[in-house]
């Protein structure tokens, strides 16, 4: 079964407002999560490190204020995607690292798809 | 992480073995090479990984050349549900922000009945 979920798994909003996305460890606890953006036909795209207790990580081009990250708890990271706008419209998916038995292995979501009106 | 090279795309028969290749001429020594798989509107799937020995578990086998250069994933045998996009990542395995994977654009695998 999963082990990183993300809700919402589809979510439609009109183009200004904000969206938020979920991303929950739920059978282990998680300091650094991360987040991707994947477009149509196109490959993941990392877009940011998160750290439980601390500031995100962004990757390079990815704007820190239009993607609001939060790792407040160590099994739950929040995306916010804010002012949306349609070319924001995209597949993002977030990951967790699971130590342990499966050192070094990385659980991703089932993904969220947003679309923007 | 060091650049792998893969086919963009293969076909497989149901019931066959799928035999997917990786490049990576790069790697570093402390480098291992993983494989994940993304079936269409899905997170991607963990599948195997391994540093030098051939390693196999319940899903896939995976085989690394003496020099590490490359790497060969075998699916032995194929089903309709395993047809994805198979990713070949080779990257450190350490703490904190090393584990962030940086994808290629993968190989589609399309297994036909």
């Amino acid at each position: 079964g999963a082990v990183v979920s993300q809700h919402p798994s589809r979510v439609i909003c009109k183009s200004g407002t904000s969206v938020k996305i979920e991303c929950r460890s739920l059978d282990f606890q998680a300091t650094t999560m991360f987040w991707y953006r994947q477009f149509p036909k196109q490959s993941l795209m990392l877009m940011a490190t998160s750290n439980e207790g601390s500031k995100a990580t962004y990757e390079q081009g990815v704007e820190k204020d239009k993607f609001l990250i939060n790792h407040a708890s160590l099994t739950l990271s929040t995306l916010t995607v804010t002012s949306a706008h349609p070319e924001d419209s995209s597949f993002y998916i977030c990951s967790a690292i699971r130590t342990g038995r499966y050192t070094g292995e990385l659980f991703f979501g089932e993904g969220s798809r947003l679309t923007v009106l | 992480d060091a650049k792998t090279t893969q086919p963009p795309s293969m076909d497989c028969a149901e019931g066959r073995a799928a035999n997917l290749p990786c490049n990576h001429s790069t790697i570093s020594g402390n480098e291992y090479v993983y494989w994940y798989r993304q079936i269409h509107s899905q997170g991607p799937q963990y599948i195997i990984h391994g540093l030098k020995n051939n390693e196999t578990n319940e899903m896939a086998s995976l085989i690394i050349t003496e020099d590490r250069k490359s790497s060969t994933l075998i699916l032995p045998h194929a089903t309709l549900r395993d047809t994805a996009v198979y990713y070949c990542i080779v990257r450190v395995v350490s703490g904190g922000s090393n584990y962030k994977l940086t994808f290629g654009k993968g190989t589609l695998l399309t297994v036909n009945p």
